[in-house]
């Protein structure tokens, strides 16, 4: 069974760094194809992507947000860390990860339930 | 550019079928997609993997009152025997060039 969870902070400020930690189980990030990505969905907006890893240390970011954002795993702890820098109100969302496999088109399977960043000074 | 056009909203009633739909841009209607379910206050859940020759593979769970199908660059997900949970909103998803998009997502009301 694969299960996804995020945590980190509620608030931070503008302009502080945003650390999210996605901890996972069921697959292990060492498996050939796949990957972990990280999703964000303002209140009352969209979903947007912002960044994914691959098993093999891949990493892929949205285009209009690359320079902010890193994202990193920890295959022993089955864990996926991504940092925001100079964060911004219009930062305020929900972040999602999900599971994905480049066989299955790298299109999210699993997903955690959120955690929910508000930006404000 | 790879885009996924979804319309905002859509109605049907209680115990009727409703087909939802996402386009793909032009000259990526060879993609595949997943269809997405967001209850509200929910997080998503993955409701099916959706070829371009209508050939699908569903979550874990999904019941057999969704389906999907194909035609040319359009992406649809039908819903019968609609049922009250099934008011949510439903987002497309695709990966293409590197980049994952999602479609602006569909308000379904169940009348």
């Amino acid at each position: 069974q694969i299960t996804l969870k995020e945590s980190g902070p509620t608030l931070v400020k503008p302009t502080q760094t945003l650390t999210l930690t996605c901890t996972f189980s069921g697959f292990s990030l060492s498996t050939s194809g796949v990957g972990v990505g990280w999703i964000r969905q303002p209140p009352g907006k969209a979903l947007e992507w912002l960044a994914l890893i691959y098993w093999n240390d891949d990493k892929r970011y949205s285009p209009s947000l690359k320079s902010r954002l890193t994202i990193t795993k920890d295959t022993s702890k089955n864990q996926v860390v991504l940092t925001m820098t100079n964060m911004d109100p219009v930062d305020t969302a929900t972040y999602y990860c999900a599971h994905s496999r480049r066989s299955s088109s790298t299109l999210f399977d699993y997903w955690g339930q959120g955690t929910l960043v508000t930006v404000s000074s | 550019q790879l885009v996924l056009t979804q319309s905002p909203s859509a109605s049907a009633s209680l115990g009727a079928s409703v087909k939802l739909t996402c386009t793909l841009s032009s000259g990526h209607s060879s993609y595949a997609i997943a269809w997405h379910q967001q209850q509200p206050e929910k997080g998503p859940r993955y409701l099916m993997k959706l070829n371009s020759d209508g050939s699908h593979s569903k979550g874990d769970g999904i019941p057999d009152r969704f389906s999907g199908s194909s035609s040319g660059a359009e992406r649809y997900l039908t819903i019968s025997s609609l049922q009250s949970e099934d008011e949510a909103d439903y987002y497309c998803q695709t990966w293409g060039t590197g980049i994952a998009v999602f479609g602006g997502g569909t308000q379904l009301t169940v009348l």
